[in-house]
């Protein structure tokens, strides 16, 4: 199976909630990780979270962090349709000084008015 | 203006020929990484490289080849040997484990 694990797809309609799980299998892991990419562009860092953490909250995001049962999840308050794009969950542990991130395979989030 | 550029944006390639992607970064950051995306899926590595003139092998290596001569560039060659090489690559770097990308290239072999 693969290592981190997202749901391929998420609606929601504007103004809501949104929340992106992603399970992951590295307990090792150092850095947590939440990317957005929009069409045709690269990956932007939302934000992330080392493993010793539970949460994380900057702005209109909060990240969760239950590493017992190696999930992740991504909240977005009040979702606009700008938030439109793919989600990607990524992984990382150290090893001899370098971090290789881990990536699932995205979730597309569908914004509708 | 910091940051990590990608050239060219896309790249067009016959088969046979073997094409090299252009990866420039000025935040001075040790690591550098290249990813290759498919439709659907998610990144996988190809290589990556912690300081200048070492590098390492990612999972999808074959038909791929690169080099860290200095430490704001890393260059990847996609070569004929590669089977399917259509994709959007994407490289990164990083400086203690936030990993930040470029914009990508697509290259389209016809």
């Amino acid at each position: 199976g693969e290592d981190v694990e997202q749901s391929l797809f998420l609606s929601v309609r504007e103004g809501d909630s949104s929340v992106i799980n992603c399970t992951y299998t590295d307990s090792s892991s150092t850095y947590l990780y939440w990317y957005k990419q929009e069409p045709g562009a690269g990956l932007q860092l939302l934000t992330y979270i080392f493993s010793n953490m539970d949460m994380k909250q900057d702005q209109r995001l909060t990240v969760l962090l239950n590493k017992k049962d190696k999930h992740l999840s991504l909240r977005i308050a009040d979702t606009q349709t700008g938030d439109s794009a793919i989600y990607f969950c990524a992984e990382s542990i150290e090893t001899g000084g370098s971090y290789i991130p881990t990536f699932g395979r995205g979730t597309s989030l569908i914004v509708h008015p | 203006d910091g940051g990590i550029t990608q050239s060219p944006k896309y790249l067009f390639r016959k088969e046979g020929q073997n094409v090299t992607l252009s990866c420039e970064q000025n935040l001075n950051h040790d690591a550098m990484y290249w990813y290759r995306q498919d439709p659907g899926q998610g990144l996988r590595l190809i290589y990556y490289s912690q300081i200048v003139n070492d590098f390492q092998k990612g999972d999808i290596a074959e038909g791929y080849s690169v080099s860290r001569e200095k430490k704001e560039s890393f260059p990847l060659t996609v070569t004929s040997a590669q089977k399917n090489p259509t994709a959007f690559y994407l490289c990164a770097s990083s400086l203690t484990g936030l990993v930040f990308f470029g914009a990508g290239s697509r290259l389209t072999v016809l």
